[in-house]
């Protein structure tokens, strides 16, 4: 069974700085897609960002980008200039591409609060 | 743009009661996962169905059963509640499958008294 770590509970950071959340994982499968999720206050999950394990580029949108590691099964999240607007609880998900399960898994989330 | 739709929002019931939840996904898509998040934990896979059917199915109790109807929305039974079941449901929705991205709803948070 696919697995997902999240290794850092919490997190703080100055407003306007740079933060990378963590996360590994665990397939024996080759195709897969990694999400990082959003889960502010208002508990509604809110998609930030995903990489496609076959494409070698990481993925960015916005001041948000990752650090995908294949051969490491590491898929960090870098939030650059970071806002009060981005505290919130942040999760990272494993999906596999075809076949087998659908489902997203979670790994346990990592809370974080920007500073003013 | 038209997004999932959860109803009802909140929802407050009894010991040994029953509820029921309901999913409406984005238009023209087929699949509907549920999840279950307890107070400060990550999102449980429940239950998904594609095409009407069932598809996969994780950590969903005896006393829960959901179904996927010919519009494509999906009910979230659950029958004789305990405390722990006090948790925010949510419902996701995709096109086909294996193409990755999921959309959230808002959630339909239960409280078991």
């Amino acid at each position: 069974a696919q697995t997902v770590t999240q290794s850092q509970p919490e997190m703080s950071v100055q407003e306007a700085e740079t933060v990378t959340l963590s996360c590994t994982y665990d397939t024996s499968e080759n195709n897969y897609y990694l999400f990082w999720y959003k889960q502010p206050p208002s508990r509604q999950m809110i998609l930030v960002i995903r990489q496609e394990a076959y494409k070698q580029q990481n993925a960015t949108e916005n001041r948000f980008s990752v650090n995908f590691q294949k051969a490491a099964k590491s898929f960090s999240l870098k939030i650059s200039d970071s806002q009060l607007g981005d505290t919130a609880m942040y999760f990272c998900a494993f999906k596999e591409s075809q076949g087998g399960s659908e489902k997203l898994v979670f790994g346990k989330g990592t809370k974080l609060t920007v500073n003013p | 743009a038209a997004g999932v739709i959860q109803s009802p929002r909140h929802l407050i019931k009894e010991k040994r009661e029953t509820a029921t939840l309901k999913c409406y996904p984005i238009p023209r898509h087929d699949t509907v996962y549920w999840y279950q998040q307890g107070p400060g934990q990550d999102p449980q896979f429940l239950i998904s169905f594609y095409e009407k059917m069932q598809s996969d199915k994780g950590s969903i109790p005896d006393r829960f059963s959901a179904q996927q109807f010919s519009d494509y929305h999906s009910e979230l039974n659950m029958s004789s509640l305990e405390l722990g079941d006090s948790a925010l449901y949510f419902c996701a929705s995709s096109l086909g499958q294996g193409n990755g991205e999921l959309f959230f709803g808002e959630g339909s948070r239960l409280t078991v008294l």
